[in-house]
């Protein structure tokens, strides 16, 4: 059972914004950086946000990242069909000395 | 561009080891970063196995640690995963990533940039 909570599943229409959570506690993401990584179908995890908010090169700035205390946000603005797919967060747990996951995200493009 | 591979067998008996191997193209592991895997069992989420250093210095998820040994061979470009005594709560994709790992005076930086295209392992007899 993974100790970062993200809600199983949220969409919006084509063009609309989804705003994704994942809470954790003071051992992971309340002191330490946060990551976001996006899964399409079939496919291997690939990084979206490190760092609580920067975008690796070639990720447009659709997608954003915010942390605020135990908990983190991933923003997914101009929604697209081609952004159906599962969204991971992911921090080290300085208690359990253990880089964990969020229990992920599934999003529905409508 | 950095490109991960992972190989190995397919399929696993109960109680045997597993063992991967990852080849690194476009970089080379000597030169720095951390290598990690991480596993995904089938129709669920993430979880990190461990990961190593150039160096050969390792750190494991405590939960899986007495069965885990990861290695690296610089002259190959590769490292490698062995998970001992497996059962078929180990069947998985399992990946193999570059890992940032930065230890601050406060806080960790750590994540994974690229991954590997991952490879299922089931364990069944």
């Amino acid at each position: 059972q993974s100790v970062l909570t993200q809600p199983p599943s949220v969409s919006a229409a084509p063009g609309q914004k989804v705003t994704i959570s994942c809470s954790g506690s003071s051992s992971n993401i309340g002191n330490n950086y946060v990551s976001w990584y996006q899964q399409l179908p079939g496919t291997a995890p690939k990084l979206l946000i490190y760092e609580n908010n920067k975008r690796p090169s070639g990720i447009p700035d659709r997608f954003s990242g915010s942390k605020s205390g135990t908990s983190a946000t991933l923003g997914i603005t101009g929604l697209q069909t081609g952004d159906e797919a599962d969204y991971y967060c992911g921090t080290w747990d300085s208690s359990l000395s253990v880089h964990v996951f969020g229990t992920g995200t599934k999003v529905t493009v409508l | 561009q950095v490109q991960l591979q992972e190989s190995g067998p397919g399929l696993v008996k109960p109680s045997e080891t597993l063992s991967l191997t990852c080849t690194v193209s476009g970089y080379s592991i000597s030169s720095g970063y951390y290598w990690g895997w991480i596993r995904q069992p089938p129709g669920k989420g993430l979880e990190w196995i461990g990961s190593i250093y150039h160096s050969g210095s390792t750190y494991y998820n405590p939960s899986l640690k007495s069965r885990v040994t990861i290695s690296v061979d610089t002259s190959k470009n590769q490292f490698s995963l062995k998970l001992s005594s497996v059962t078929a709560a180990d069947t998985a994709v399992y990946y193999c990533a570059r890992a940032v790992v930065v230890v601050a005076a406060t806080s960790v930086y750590n994540w994974f940039d690229p991954w590997g295209q991952g490879t299922l392992v089931t364990v069944s007899s």
